[in-house]
């Protein structure tokens, strides 16, 4: 079954750039859209980046999406980090056996 | 502006079946290309979904619960019914309504979330 791998939590420091990282354990990554997800604490997941590296309307550009096909891997990038940004991520991307899959997600500390 | 909200029991037991219901307004379930499902998520731990319906009847369900979901349209209320067989404790979750587009790969609206705990 394609699976999704997040780090289970990156920290770092208000004003900074952190990368989150979504690693496929086939070619999938390479050949559907990765999305990623911002939840915050008791609150339904909302979207920030889909297709790859498109940003919704109202998403700050501090956000984007990046693919690296020979890894296999999708990568949310923060800039100038704010305690707002303070949520878990998950990644999210689609395989024509299990459909829509979810990453395990990974928990943002802006300390 | 699109919206859903699930409604549906809060509790139930062990072997029950589990029926939720998506209200949602902002779009007709008969428009091409729209669809609506439904997304889980265990107490502290990650987005799992579960099934999917388009206006065109095309369901879609997640291989491992085939057997156990059910996912039906009412396109004159404006609303979709989730049903789940046999449910187990470690099934208890907050299950979410989600929109989306079939053109796209993502979710882009999302209900508030029902918490639903299974256990005797």
């Amino acid at each position: 079954n394609f699976m999704l791998t997040q780090p289970h939590s990156v920290s770092e420091s208000p004003g900074k750039t952190v990368t989150i990282s979504c690693t496929g354990s086939s070619d999938s990554i390479a050949n559907n859209y990765v999305q990623w997800y911002q939840q915050r604490p008791g609150s339904a997941p909302t979207i920030v980046i889909y297709s790859d590296d498109q940003r919704p309307s109202g998403v700050p550009d501090r956000f984007s999406g990046s693919i690296d096909t020979s890894s296999n891997t999708a990568s949310l990038t923060i800039s100038g980090l704010k305690t707002e940004d303070e949520a878990d991520y998950y990644c999210q991307s689609f395989d024509s056996d299990t459909y829509w899959v979810f990453g395990g997600g990974t928990r943002l500390t802006v300390l | 502006q699109i919206t859903l909200k699930e409604s549906g029991p809060t509790l139930v037991k062990p072997t029950q079946t589990l029926t939720l219901t998506c209200s949602f307004s902002g779009f007709s379930l008969s428009t091409p290309g729209v669809g609506v499902g439904w997304v889980r998520q265990p107490p502290g731990k990650a987005l799992e979904w579960l099934a999917l319906i388009y206006w065109d009847g095309d369901e879609r369900y997640r291989p491992s619960l085939k057997n156990s979901l059910s996912i039906v349209k009412d396109i004159s209320k404006n609303r979709v019914v989730l049903t789940l067989t046999n449910m187990d404790p470690l099934e208890t979750a907050t299950y979410f309504c989600v929109h989306k587009f079939k053109r796209n790969s993502h979710f882009d609206s999302w209900g508030q979330g029902i918490l639903v705990t299974v256990s005797s």
